[in-house]
């Protein structure tokens, strides 16, 4: 079935660091990709999303690229803040339903 | 619009308690989901709706787990009864429609504690 794998956390940075977590996906079809984001005690937000190969999400500084070569959709940004620190999760949507990454917690500190 | 709205927000239970959840998707979204949020096994999807039809219940966990969609603008997540290893974060998500593109707009969760 469709699964998606990102990289382990957490990740611990200083405020202006670059920040790049990886993911991964596995799927049949063509799916659109997507990275969401979840800050403490609320739910997910959506925070880019990238519907074909080659395409580029862009939101608050985040970027990632829809790789099919690689079957990747890394998350970077190049300068982080504190109200970065959050739960990052990359999905996919192969059909009707989103398959999550299983999380990284990033903490950013002043 | 005020987004996904979910009741309540904490819930503490005893142990063979009934609980249920409760969901509001925003207005005008065919498509329900529900999902749970826990440290060993991360967000994985329970059961969905669309049009008010549950249409993939292959994620409930058991017999204990039920849920429903009376219309278009409420659901409810049962469980009965219930166990400590039900202690988890519930989220209702709904989207406008399915398909590749389709994201999910997630309401705040619910934290459930069985003791």
């Amino acid at each position: 079935g469709d699964s998606v794998t990102q990289m382990e956390g957490p990740v611990t940075l200083s405020e202006e660091a670059c920040l790049t977590i990886n993911c991964t996906y596995t799927a049949t079809g063509y799916p659109s990709l997507f990275w969401y984001v979840q800050y403490p005690g609320e739910g997910l937000q959506l925070l880019l999303k990238a519907t074909k190969a080659d395409d580029k999400g862009s939101n608050k500084g985040f970027e990632a690229t829809y790789r099919k070569e690689t079957t990747s959709f890394h998350l970077e940004k190049g300068s982080v803040q504190v109200s970065d620190s959050a739960v990052y999760f990359c999905a996919l949507n192969d059909d009707y339903k989103l398959s999550f990454g299983a999380g990284t917690t990033v903490t950013v500190r002043a | 619009d005020a987004g996904v709205i979910q009741s309540p927000r904490h819930e503490v239970t005893e142990m063979g308690q009934e609980v249920t959840l409760r969901c509001k998707p925003i207005s005008g979204h065919d498509y329900l989901f529900w999902y749970r949020q826990t440290m060993m096994r991360g967000l994985e999807l329970l059961i969905y709706f669309n049009n008010n039809v549950p249409i993939d219940d292959s994620g409930m966990p058991e017999d204990r787990f039920s849920a429903k969609m009376p219309n278009a603008s409420f659901s409810t997540l049962k469980i009965q009864p219930s166990e400590p290893r039900d202690s988890a974060v519930y989220f209702c998500a709904s989207s406008p429609y399915s398909g590749q593109n389709t994201e999910a707009f997630f309401g705040q969760g619910t934290r459930l504690t069985v003791v």
